[in-house]
């Protein structure tokens, strides 16, 4: 079975910009987190989503957003990119909003310059 | 507030040494506790979680952890490392029905022959 996919793997934005970050959960899981990662640091919580609709959202900026769309997939958003918001982006699936059984993908790698 | 503490940065072991991770959380409600795991430019490995019945939890690559609330602490254990254990370990802590997990900061685990 296919584990978390995320993608791209890499990319690079300069400041201003906006960026779409794209998950695919496991087959089966209808919850997908996302978190935010500054080198040197643990993972932040950004958003849940389960079933389509936001169930939980971190402390950050309105320039983030997300969605999840009815295959489970989901996007996450961020406009107006500032330099902080270089970081590893990791996309965690569970079957249900319970968390003991998320899985993580490999995560996106954005640098911002 | 909640929050997890990883006190120790980075750790150096030889080949073959003990291992033990600390890690203290500070949590209103009845916690689950997880360790994962990270190597360099990739994602989070679940080693092993607790959230209720026997306070001794053995996880995958030989790795154990111990509940022990009236310190609420949930310590990482590994009785002989090895080379390919070199790596980020992080704390989380996150409870029934939460939307989020929350991270400790990460010990960087150096392992020499």
């Amino acid at each position: 079975d296919a584990g978390v996919t995320q993608s791209p793997t890499h990319l690079i934005k300069t400041r201003g910009q906006h960026v779409t970050l794209r998950c695919s959960p496991i087959s089966g899981h209808k919850s997908v987190s996302w978190y935010q990662q500054v080198l040197g640091q643990g993972p932040q919580f950004i958003f849940q989503y389960y079933e389509k609709e936001e169930r939980g959202r971190g402390n950050f900026p309105d320039r983030f957003s997300a969605r999840q769309f009815p295959n489970y997939s989901s996007e996450l958003n961020v406009n107006a990119l500032l330099l902080g918001d270089s970081a590893l982006y990791l996309c965690a699936s569970s079957p249900d909003y319970d968390l003991t059984e998320a899985f993580f993908g490999q995560g996106t790698r954005l640098t911002v310059v | 507030a909640q929050s997890v503490t990883q006190p120790d940065i980075h750790i150096t072991v030889s080949e073959g040494a003990s291992l033990e991770l600390r890690c203290n959380y500070s949590y209103g409600a009845t916690p689950y506790l997880f360790w994962y795991v990270q190597s360099p430019g990739q994602g989070l490995q679940l080693l092993l979680k607790y959230f209720s019945g026997d306070t001794l939890v053995q996880g995958i690559k030989g790795f154990e952890a111990e509940f022990k609330r009236s310190q609420s602490s949930f310590n990482l254990r590994k009785p002989s490392v090895h080379w390919s254990d070199a790596a980020e370990y992080f704390c989380a802590v996150g409870t029934y029905n939460t939307d989020k997990l929350i991270f400790g900061t990460g010990t960087r685990l150096q392992v020499f022959p």
